[in-house]
């Protein structure tokens, strides 16, 4: 079975642009939480998309957004990049998204914003 | 103050050693417990998965939660080379819905 795949591995962008990262789930999993990490900060929850609806969302801006399609594939899009975006951006799925299920990772997204 | 909280190190051992890694937590509502190891420029791979208090053992591996003290441990007995990562716990709570909570992370060097 195929894991959790991020496009791309890699990207860099300037202040200002803005940035649109993707994921496929392991298949049969329909829940997808994405997460941003950062050396000081560690793991931040961003949001979590189940059936193409936003269940649950971190403390982010707006400038932070996702979507869901019918196939359980997401993305995220940050818009008006700023220098503080750059960061390791982690996309995990589960089966049903319950608390007691594992969460199973991406190698993620790495964006520098410059 | 957050929700977990883990000593970041850095942890350096030599190979063979008993490593122990631990987080404290402050929501005692959390009751389902992970410990995640990464690579470097990896995403995070589930190593062990606990739920409320007790001791689960997977081959070098042996995970500990003492609810009580809202404190996790995660042990590795013999350690390698190869469990050279960044050790991250999380947890989640029946009332945090789908939002699991992350330690920031040990870096732990084993020295052959």
């Amino acid at each position: 079975k195929a894991g959790v795949t991020q496009t791309p591995r890699y990207l860099i962008k300037t202040r200002g642009q803005q940035v649109t990262l993707s994921c496929s789930p392991i298949s049969g999993h329909r829940s997808v939480s994405w997460y941003q990490q950062t050396p000081g900060q560690g793991l931040q929850f961003l949001f979590e998309y189940f059936s193409e609806t936003q269940r649950n969302k971190g403390n982010f801006p707006g400038r932070f957004s996702g979507r869901q399609f019918s196939n359980s594939r997401s993305e995220m899009n940050v818009s008006t990049l700023e220098l503080g975006d750059s960061a390791l951006y982690l996309c995990a799925s589960s089966l049903l998204g319950l608390p007691n299920e594992k969460l199973l990772f991406g190698s993620g997204t790495q964006l520098s914003v410059l | 103050q957050k929700e977990v909280e883990q000593d970041p190190g850095p942890l350096s051992v030599p190979e063979g050693a008993i490593v122990s890694l631990n987080c404290t937590y402050s929501n005692s509502a959390f009751q389902y417990f992970m410990w995640y190891r990464q690579y470097s420029r990896k995403g995070p791979e589930l190593l062990m998965y606990t739920y409320s208090s007790g001791n689960k053992e997977d081959g070098r591996f042996t995970a500990q939660v003492d609810k009580s003290s809202k404190y996790i441990s995660l042990f590795i007995r013999d350690s390698q080379p190869s469990d050279s990562a960044t050790y991250l716990c999380a947890m989640s709570a029946r009332d945090t819905g789908n939002q699991f909570y992350f330690g920031t992370g040990t870096s732990l060097t084993v020295i052959p």
